[in-house]
């Protein structure tokens, strides 16, 4: 596609549930980055990829959140046992290279809107 | 690690006038400084950056400008237009050493009739 796609648009969950949220990214960009977007908030980083590997997780809140791209494209953030407060937007990213190369340009998706009831 | 804090978090400015948001930050080894920004229901996207390298870039009617000393940057839009609106994002980061891209917590601007 021409841009970066993000599925589910929306997800309705219970307490305790496992949730998974794909991102597609623009083909060829290297690395893939997850935030998570509260209401009003900025871009909070979770995890980025370079390539097939999480070249930084610490922002990753807890355990109970994981992100693999096996291949090198396609990654899933996997967020288990998911709390009230897991509730926000999770928007993914893609870029040629990392950070704020001269093609380190973050596009994003639209974002997965999480709700934890 | 890095620390983006961003001012004001709502602006209102009449059509045609100018808005300017500031950013500061923590680490004095960014260098990288993009600004984004974000419609409803939409994710962000870049509108202009600048490097620790210069101190002012412009693009038609965005301007932004960075102090290194201070720790500031700021953007400025001249001229604004009602698709001004939206919620925009200041962001830093250490472009040579491949590090993660750190957002501020945004500034909602309306641009008045």
């Amino acid at each position: 596609g021409a841009g970066v796609s993000q599925t589910p648009s929306n997800k309705v969950t219970e307490k305790g549930k496992y949730v998974e949220l794909r991102c597609d990214p623009i083909s060829g960009h290297t690395a893939l980055y997850w935030y998570r977007q509260s209401l009003g908030q900025g871009p909070e980083f979770l995890i980025y990829f370079q390539g097939t590997g999480a070249a930084d997780d610490s922002g990753l809140p807890n355990d109970r959140f994981f992100a693999v791209r096996p291949e090198g494209s396609v990654s899933t953030l996997k967020i288990q046992r998911t709390e009230r407060g897991d509730s926000a937007v999770y928007l993914c990213a893609s870029s040629l290279i990392l950070s704020g190369g001269a093609d380190g340009e973050l596009f994003f998706g639209e974002g997965s809107r999480l709700t934890v009831l | 690690g890095e620390n983006v804090e961003q001012h004001p978090s709502t602006l209102s400015v009449q059509e045609g006038d100018s808005a300017v948001i500031k950013c500061t930050y923590s680490d004095s080894a960014s260098n990288y400084f993009p600004w984004y920004k974000q419609e409803l229901g939409k994710g962000p996207q870049l509108i202009i950056d600048i490097r620790s390298n210069v101190g002012e870039k412009k693009d038609q009617r965005i301007a932004v400008t960075l102090n290194k000393t201070a720790k500031h940057f700021s953007l400025h839009i001249t001229e604004t237009q009602p698709e001004d609106s939206a919620v925009y994002f200041c962001a830093a980061s250490k472009e040579d050493r491949d590090d993660k891209i750190i957002f501020g917590k945004g500034t909602r601007l309306h641009i008045l009739p």
